[in-house]
């Protein structure tokens, strides 16, 4: 059971590039979520979606886009990267709230520099 | 602004000893709350939640209490164990936010053998 699978693990960028993050899950979890790691900065939430073909804005959506064309599978894209989006990129699933309360899963990150 | 707050960024215990990691938190809507624990270089994996209309939830070495009072958790490791030694992050939702998990800033816990 793969869980929630990113891709790449790694990736370097020149400023102004565009690159997409692949995020899959395999648990049939409605909602998606990607979020950012920076030191001491926690986990904020860029964009996440609550089932196939819906996105929502989180607190650090801009300069990124999202598109949840399946369920399984979150994109994550970067029309024109900037040094300041060098992160820690986590992708995450969990059930919806109205089947009780859940956790989110993550997956193993993708680490991304941008020069 | 930061709406779940962890305000140490580190704490060293020694083996055996008891862990407490605190976290605090300002929406009063949360009304659900975990903590994460994360290696390097891997993602965060779920340790333990509770939800607002319990005090207290335990599971083995790990509880969590609650004080809804005074918008604090804290997640008690009893006895901690080297392989303990992790960064931790606490979270929480609230159902009317459509199932957005909010992250505190995590602590870094070392644990001395």
């Amino acid at each position: 059971n793969a869980g929630v699978t990113q891709t790449p693990k790694f990736r370097v960028l020149k400023t102004g590039q565009s690159m997409t993050l692949l995020c899959a899950q395999d648990m049939n979890h409605e909602y998606m979520y990607w979020y950012r790691q920076d030191p001491g900065m926690g986990l904020r939430l860029i964009h996440y979606s609550v089932g196939e073909g819906t996105t929502a804005k989180g607190e650090v959506p801009d300069g990124y886009n999202v598109s949840r064309l399946k369920k399984q599978n979150f994109l994550l894209g970067l029309e024109s990267a900037a040094p300041s989006q060098t992160s820690v990129y986590f992708c995450a699933s969990s059930y919806s709230m109205r089947r009780g309360q859940t956790e989110a899963f993550f997956g193993q990150g993708t680490r991304l520099t941008v020069v | 602004d930061q709406q779940v707050k962890q305000n140490s960024p580190s704490l060293s215990v020694q083996e055996g000893r008891i862990s407490i990691l605190n976290c605090d938190y300002t929406n009063s809507m949360f009304d659900y709350f975990l903590w994460y624990k994360k290696y390097p270089a891997e993602g965060p994996t779920f340790l333990i939640s509770i939800s607002s209309i319990k005090d207290k939830n335990e599971d083995g070495r790990f509880t969590v209490f609650l004080n809804k009072s005074a918008k604090h958790l804290s997640l008690h490791i009893v006895p901690s164990q080297p392989g303990d030694s992790a960064v931790y992050f606490c979270a929480a939702s609230a159902q009317n936010t459509g199932n957005q998990f909010y992250f505190g800033t995590g602590t870094s816990l070392t644990v001395i053998p």
